[in-house]
């Protein structure tokens, strides 16, 4: 079954920029789904960040829009997330999803310096 | 923005019971709309997709129903092993927007 795997960096300074990969086992990124990745901040609820799908298309969060970017590497049957100008607001447990599911364990990410 | 509002806020009940949890939407929207078990310390488990379809392997206690505003999840006899917190999930296609509700914690006494 399909399967996917949060790695990155745990900590992350103050407006510097958040990247994390998800790597996916089981299944193909080019299969045709939305590769999602959704955030959750310690002892909060659940937040979409964004989506990608391997033609290419990409949808986020207005919130976060501006300083977002994921992508896709089919090559390595991964994708990735890119988070900009970081704050301690962006502290969070980050998961990554094929669509609806299943998600990865999730990964926490601190913003501090 | 569709804002999903999730009730009760917190649920205390006992085994053999039944749950019913609660998720409204501000506007009308498509039925896309999933429903998530998150225990402690773990990932999101999607329970029903497409408001009312199972996912594979949930038990058969786990049903869901509804459309428009209003959808309900029913644990038709809980067990021990269903204390989580719960979430309902929306996807509306225009504009396209993903948005979770505020999730119902399940206690079982």
């Amino acid at each position: 079954q399909v399967q996917l795997q949060e790695s990155g960096p745990g900590l992350v300074k103050p407006s510097g920029t958040l990247s994390l990969t998800c790597t996916v086992s089981g299944g193909s990124v080019t299969s045709n789904k939305w590769w999602t990745w959704v955030r959750q901040p310690p002892g909060k609820g659940l937040e979409w960040i964004g989506e990608m799908h391997h033609s290419g298309s990409t949808n986020y969060n207005p919130s976060v829009k501006s300083r977002v970017l994921i992508s896709i590497d089919k090559s390595k049957n991964q994708f990735s997330l890119m988070l900009t100008s970081v704050t301690a607001a962006d502290t969070a447990v980050y998961y990554c999803a094929r669509g609806v599911g299943p998600w990865g364990q999730g990964t926490l990410v601190t913003v501090s310096s | 923005e569709v804002v999903l509002t999730q009730s009760p806020a917190t649920l205390s009940l006992s085994p053999g019971e039944r749950a019913t949890l609660s998720c409204r939407a501000s506007q009308s929207f498509n039925n896309y709309l999933a429903w998530y078990q998150q225990k402690a310390g773990q990932a999101p488990r999607l329970l029903i997709y497409d408001a009312s379809n199972r996912a594979t392997g949930i038990p058969v206690r786990f049903s869901a129903s509804g459309s428009g505003t209003d959808f309900t999840l029913t644990i038709s006899s809980l067990e021990p092993e269903d204390s989580a917190v719960y979430y309902c999930q929306q996807r509306s296609n225009w504009p396209l927007w993903v948005t979770f509700g505020g999730g119902t914690k399940l206690e079982i006494k």
